[in-house]
C-alpha cells in the first residue's frame, strides 16, 4: 500500500498561471480532501469528494477546481495562480465512517 | 464559531523530560477528538482519537486525556526522544468526515 501518494513535492508559478496537483489513494476510499496549510493557521478545507463523480466545496474554494472521475485520483486545478495561494497543499482519504484520515506528503506551492 | 486553540505555540525541552500539550475547543455537536503529529515537511499522522465517552488513551509514550464538560483535551509525552520534535494538531470532529482543526504546537526536543 502505497497510501496517500501527491506530486509534485515542490512548485513555483508565476501569477497568471495554472497547474494540477496531483493526488492518488490505494486505499479504495470513498472520501477525499484537499487542504492548505498556512503559518499561524489550522488545515482549512479546500474541496472534498464523498465518491467518484460527486465534489463539493470546503471552507476556501475560492480559485480552485477538482474533479473525481476515478476512485484512486482527485487532482486539485488552480485556475489562475495568485500570490496569495503560496503554501503547503495536502490531499487527504478517509476510511469509510470517518474512523482514520490518511494524509499525503504535501505539496510546497509558491506563487510569485 | 468552531473553534479550536492550542497552547503553547511552540516549546522547547530537554530529551528524556516529560510534557504536556494543551488543546481548548468550542466545537458543537462533538463527535470525537484526535491527536495528529506532523514532522516537518510531511503530513499529518494521527495519534490518538478519543469519542465523548472516553477520558484517556494511550499510544506508546503519548497520553491524550479529554474533559467533554470542560472541553479541554491534552496531550502528554513521557520521556522524550528527539524525534518527538514536531507539531502536534488537535482536531475535533463535529460530525462524520467534518474536522475542525487547531493551529498546533510546535515542539523541539534538544539532546
Amino acid at each position: 500500500n502505497a497510501g496517500v501518494t501527491q506530486t509534485p513535492k515542490f512548485q513555483v508559478l508565476k501569477t497568471g498561471q495554472s497547474m494540477t496537483l496531483q493526488c492518488a489513494q490505494d486505499m479504495n476510499h470513498e472520501y477525499m480532501s484537499w487542504y492548505r496549510q498556512d503559518p499561524g493557521m489550522g488545515l482549512r478545507l479546500i474541496h472534498y469528494s464523498v465518491g467518484a463523480g460527486i465534489t463539493d466545496q470546503g471552507e476556501v474554494p475560492n480559485g480552485y477546481n477538482v474533479s473525481r472521475s476515478t476512485t484512486e485520483d482527485f487532482p486539485l486545478r488552480l485556475l489562475s495562480a495568485a500570490p496569495s495561494q503560496t503554501s503547503v497543499y495536502f490531499c487527504a482519504s478517509i476510511s469509510a465512517g470517518g474512523e482514520t484520515q490518511y494524509f499525503g506528503p504535501g505539496t510546497r506551492l509558491l506563487v510569485l | 464559531k468552531n473553534q479550536v486553540e492550542q497552547s503553547p505555540q511552540s516549546l522547547i525541552i530537554l530529551e528524556g523530560k516529560n510534557c504536556t500539550l494543551q488543546c481548548n475547543y468550542t466545537v458543537s455537536p462533538f463527535s470525537n477528538l484526535r491527536w495528529y503529529k506532523q514532522d516537518t515537511g510531511r503530513g499529518p499522522v494521527s495519534l490518538t482519537i478519543m469519542t465523548f465517552s472516553e477520558n484517556t488513551k494511550s499510544n506508546g509514550r503519548y497520553t491524550a486525556t479529554l474533559d467533554a464538560d470542560t472541553k479541554q483535551s491534552s496531550l502528554h509525552i513521557t520521556a522524550s526522544q528527539l524525534s518527538d520534535s514536531a507539531s502536534y494538531i488537535c482536531v475535533v470532529t463535529p460530525g462524520t468526515y467534518k474536522y475542525i482543526f487547531g493551529t498546533g504546537t510546535r515542539l523541539k526536543v534538544l539532546a
